[in-house]
């Protein structure tokens, strides 16, 4: 089974509005931590949100949040008033394992955006 | 001030070489990591080394050999390079829960 599903392969998303990218995992680890990534066409890989199994808030970072939805296990992406330099390729990613050294980092297979003028 | 960096960033090589990729970071994180990835955008994990110890080893060939002489530094030497091999490699840090950050990655491409 697929530890982290991205259902989206490409989305496209008018400029200034708003968008969600999908991300739903798998794991009966009770620990787990939820990381969201953006890897512009230059090709680096940028940290953007992170949410973590026992967190009781959805986190947020300026444009971005994430909703967590535990039940469902599902973790969406979601940026608020789109801009130009928002496309990019975006991975969902899992932290599986207690802390303090084996964790393993499953991603997904990513969301293209392109965000339309 | 690069947190993690690698080099080189590009390597174009001939089938059959061995070649090294270099990482550090300076963040003084304990964990360090190898990923490849492919013409697909898909990333991988190959290594995981935890103050300078092996920790995670997918399955990976042994013609590449990961080497950490301390743990601000993950080394990966690959053997008998063949055409498979091309794809952009990326070394990324962690500390503990928190995220993992990653050099600019390294591309390489086996003629």
């Amino acid at each position: 089974a697929q530890k982290i599903t991205q259902t989206q392969p490409g989305m496209f998303v008018q400029e200034k509005e708003a968008v969600t990218l999908d991300c739903t995992y798998d794991t009966s680890d009770p620990s787990y931590g939820l990381f969201w990534y953006k890897q512009p066409s230059s090709g680096e890989m940028i940290f953007l949100i992170y949410q973590g199994s026992y967190d009781q808030q959805n986190a947020t970072e300026g444009r971005y949040s994430l909703n967590f939805q535990k039940a469902r296990k599902s973790a969406n992406l979601v940026i608020s008033a789109s801009q130009l330099g928002d496309s990019a390729m975006y991975f969902c990613a899992m932290r599986e394992g207690a802390t303090g050294g084996y964790q393993k980092v499953t991603f997904g297979t990513g969301t293209k955006l392109q965000v339309i003028p | 001030d690069t947190a993690v960096s690698q080099t080189p960033k590009y390597l174009v090589t001939q089938m059959g070489n061995d070649k090294s990729i270099k990482c550090e970071q300076n963040l003084g994180h304990d964990t360090m990591y190898w990923y490849k990835q492919d013409s697909k955008k898909f990333l991988k994990i190959m290594f995981s080394y935890n103050n300078k110890e092996l920790i995670i080893n997918e399955t990976v060939p042994n013609r590449f050999s990961p080497k950490s002489p301390d743990k601000a530094h993950l080394n990966l030497h690959i053997n008998s390079l063949e055409l498979g091999d091309s794809a952009v490699y990326f070394c990324a840090s962690s500390q503990a829960a928190g995220p993992q950050h990653f050099g600019d990655g390294t591309r390489l491409s086996i003629l």
